[in-house]
């Protein structure tokens, strides 16, 4: 079994600062990761994934993620934010192979882009 | 259709009484996902289907939870005796065979009083 755990419940920053937003887990197998957002009555929706490759994933609206298997994290960073980044943004594990559907979520971590 | 669409939006409904809530995938997606959300948490899978069948239901919190994708595509959960503690977003995604990629849509909100 998966775990997830994002160290910051709500992250306050000032509009143009940078951002990391901080996701650990745990899992005794190869893993997937993933960053989705959440914005006020929406669905879920995917900023970027790890798969395979590179360690440095780039995404949507300007966000990147790196994965550190030695430290098991996989942080979201983005280097100057807008105030439409403001919204909620779960980290999500599945293991790798077939049959790899079950995402384990994070609890999410609250981003508010101060003007 | 173009996104996963699910309905109702929001469900205000009575202690003890049945619910159904209704998620239409994306075409083709072959892979239907039900997840619940409760406040201040993150998503909680309950169930996959992959075609017809339920390949996974281990998240089903007890029996009162029942799903069903009779055609392979349009899903709808139901919940009876629903009781406070079942109030929740539920969400539906939905995943193409070579994908382990989620598509969400929006949820249903569920509210027991």
């Amino acid at each position: 079994a998966q775990s997830v755990t994002q160290l910051d419940s709500q992250v306050p920053v000032f509009e143009e600062a940078p951002v990391e937003l901080r996701c650990n887990y745990s899992s005794s197998v190869s893993v997937y990761l993933f960053w989705y957002v959440q914005y006020p009555n929406q669905g879920l929706q995917l900023l970027l994934k790890y798969l395979s490759g590179s360690t440095l994933v780039k995404g949507i609206n300007g966000f990147e993620a790196e994965f550190n298997k030695s430290q098991t994290s996989f942080h979201l960073r983005k280097p100057s934010v807008h105030i439409s980044d403001t919204a909620e943004y779960f980290c999500a594990v599945t293991e790798t192979g077939a049959g790899s559907y079950q995402l384990t979520f994070g609890k999410g971590t609250k981003l508010s882009v101060i003007p | 259709g173009a996104g996963v669409s699910q309905t109702p939006s929001n469900k205000v409904t009575e202690k003890g009484k049945y619910v159904e809530l209704r998620c239409d995938p994306i075409s083709g997606h072959t892979a239907l996902y039900w997840y619940r959300q409760s406040l201040g948490q993150g998503p909680e899978f309950l169930i996959y289907f992959q075609g017809t069948g339920a390949a996974d239901d281990s998240g089903l919190p007890n029996d009162r939870f029942f799903a069903v994708r009779p055609e392979g595509s349009v899903s709808t959960l139901k919940i009876q005796r629903t009781e406070r503690g079942d109030s929740a977003v539920y969400l539906c995604a939905s995943s193409s065979a070579e994908a382990n990629v989620l598509t969400f849509g929006a949820g249903s909100r569920l509210t027991v009083l």
